[in-house]
């Protein structure tokens, strides 16, 4: 098994630009989610989903949005990269039912806005 | 609210010696989750240990040990014996009912065990 695949690992962008951060999991977990870790402030929760069809606002959504049209994908979208944005974004999945399950996490897309 | 707190940000040992990372939680739940995960220089987040609200017995893996404690809050790590390969960001993380066990973490503590 793959795990949590992101794509790409690295990116730079112009401020301006869009793009898509794409997530896949083959765990056929429910609950996935998308972080960022930016130095001194940990993982904060961007955007989550609880199963295909369904997703919510974390601690820090503005400037993205994402989409759950199956179980497998989760992408997250930059709609207009600013600086502030530059920053390391991680992908999560985990099994549904009580919150005891860990998250398996993605490796991390490093990306930088110019 | 639901609230993990770090407050070590960075400790430097030196091989050999024992170190405690402490966290220190906040929920007004009664049935919650406490995490620990690992990220290594390489980057990528590996799940250490859970533990559940009902369940205050510390547990060791090795050379890892937590201590769970629900009268303080705290749900503390301690590695004994700290070797390089223990350099790491750790972090700390809880999820509980009242938050729809959406996971908290906390702000991560780096270690530095030097040679």
């Amino acid at each position: 098994n793959a795990g949590v695949t992101q794509t790409p690992k690295f990116q730079v962008l112009k401020t301006g630009q869009s793009m898509t951060l794409q997530c896949a999991q083959d765990m056929n977990h429910e609950y996935m989610s998308w972080y960022r870790q930016d130095p001194g402030m940990g993982l904060r929760l961007i955007h989550y989903s609880v199963g295909a069809g369904i997703t919510d606002q974390g601690e820090v959504p503005n400037g993205y949005n994402v989409s759950r049209s199956t179980t497998e994908d989760f992408p997250l979208r930059l709609l207009s990269a600013a600086p502030s944005q530059t920053s390391v974004y991680f992908c999560a999945s985990r099994r549904t039912g009580t919150g005891n399950q860990p998250q398996h996490f993605g490796d991390g897309t490093r990306l930088s806005i110019l | 609210a639901q609230k993990v707190t770090q407050a070590q940000t960075e400790i430097s040992v030196v091989e050999k010696e024992d170190v405690t990372l402490d966290c220190v939680y906040e929920t007004r739940d009664t049935t919650y989750y406490l995490f620990w995960y690992k990220q290594p220089p390489s980057g990528e987040l590996v799940f250490l240990i859970r533990r559940n609200s009902f369940d205050e017995q510390n547990e060791i893996s090795g050379r890892y040990s937590w201590n769970f404690q629900k009268s303080t809050s705290s749900f503390n790590f301690t590695i004994t014996a700290s070797q390089v390969v223990d350099s790491a960001v750790y972090f700390c993380a809880l999820s509980s009912s009242g938050g729809s066990y959406i996971p908290t973490f906390g702000r991560g503590t780096s270690l530095i065990v030097h040679p």
